[in-house]
């Protein structure tokens, strides 16, 4: 059976300072890879999404990167945490178009 | 480009009763639609999904139809519990790109005694 990791779980972070999340999908082969981005009580808004190993399209970028290194690998980061970059993180993948499934999550509070 | 409307952004209903909430869609592709359930402090969990038009999709208890001559796919219940209270997100993806999955406002539902 597939499954989804995000890590960590949850990050207090300093404005200013790194950040790095992660995301590893276990069971299927060359999925399409997203991240996610949610306001406490808010929408979904995508930020990222790759659809093979070492390329990921930017949708909104909100001074954030991503990155898939490998094939069940994907990576969101960015040098410089602002205080608007609080919120729930979610990676999900899907094969195709019919099936999209969400990691646990990471929620972050930047101080 | 795609977008998702969903019109009710709080509903609040006493258990037992039914509920309708909205969703209308625009994209100039042939759509495929999801209706995705969130319970506080957990992740998005996928509902309802179709892209046939005019068939009705259920699933525990939940159903919604896929009308494209009204850009429409309305989630309905016909009586809500008290474990339904959670945030519901109509979201719209093109057949055949996988690329973008896009999400509507959400609509938060609350169901009390």
């Amino acid at each position: 059976a597939q499954t989804i990791h995000q890590w960590p779980v949850a990050e207090i972070k300093a404005v200013g300072s790194p950040l790095s999340l992660g995301c590893t999908i276990k069971g299927k082969s060359s999925p399409n890879l997203y991240w996610y981005w949610q306001a406490t009580g808010g929408t979904l808004q995508q930020l990222f999404y790759s659809i093979t190993v070492g390329q990921v399209e930017s949708v909104v970028q909100l001074n954030l990167s991503a990155s898939r290194p490998k094939d069940d690998q994907f990576i969101l980061s960015t040098e410089k945490l602002l205080l608007s970059h609080s919120g729930f993180y979610l990676c999900a993948w899907s094969l195709g178009d019919s099936d999209y499934t969400f990691g646990s999550g990471t929620r972050l509070l930047v101080i | 480009g795609d977008s998702v409307t969903q019109t009710e952004g709080l509903v609040t209903l006493t258990k037992g009763l039914p509920v309708m909430l909205n969703c209308t869609y625009q994209t100039t592709y042939s759509p495929f639609l999801f209706w995705y359930v969130q319970h506080l402090n957990e992740a998005p969990k996928l509902l309802l999904k179709s892209s046939t038009d005019n068939k009705r999709t259920e699933h525990q208890g939940f159903y919604a139809t896929l009308h494209k001559s009204s850009s429409s796919f309305h989630l309905q219940k016909s009586s809500v519990q008290l474990s339904d209270s959670a945030l519901y997100f109509c979201a719209l993806t093109e057949q055949g790109t996988g690329s973008k999955l896009s999400f509507g406002k959400g609509a938060k539902l609350t169901v009390s005694p």
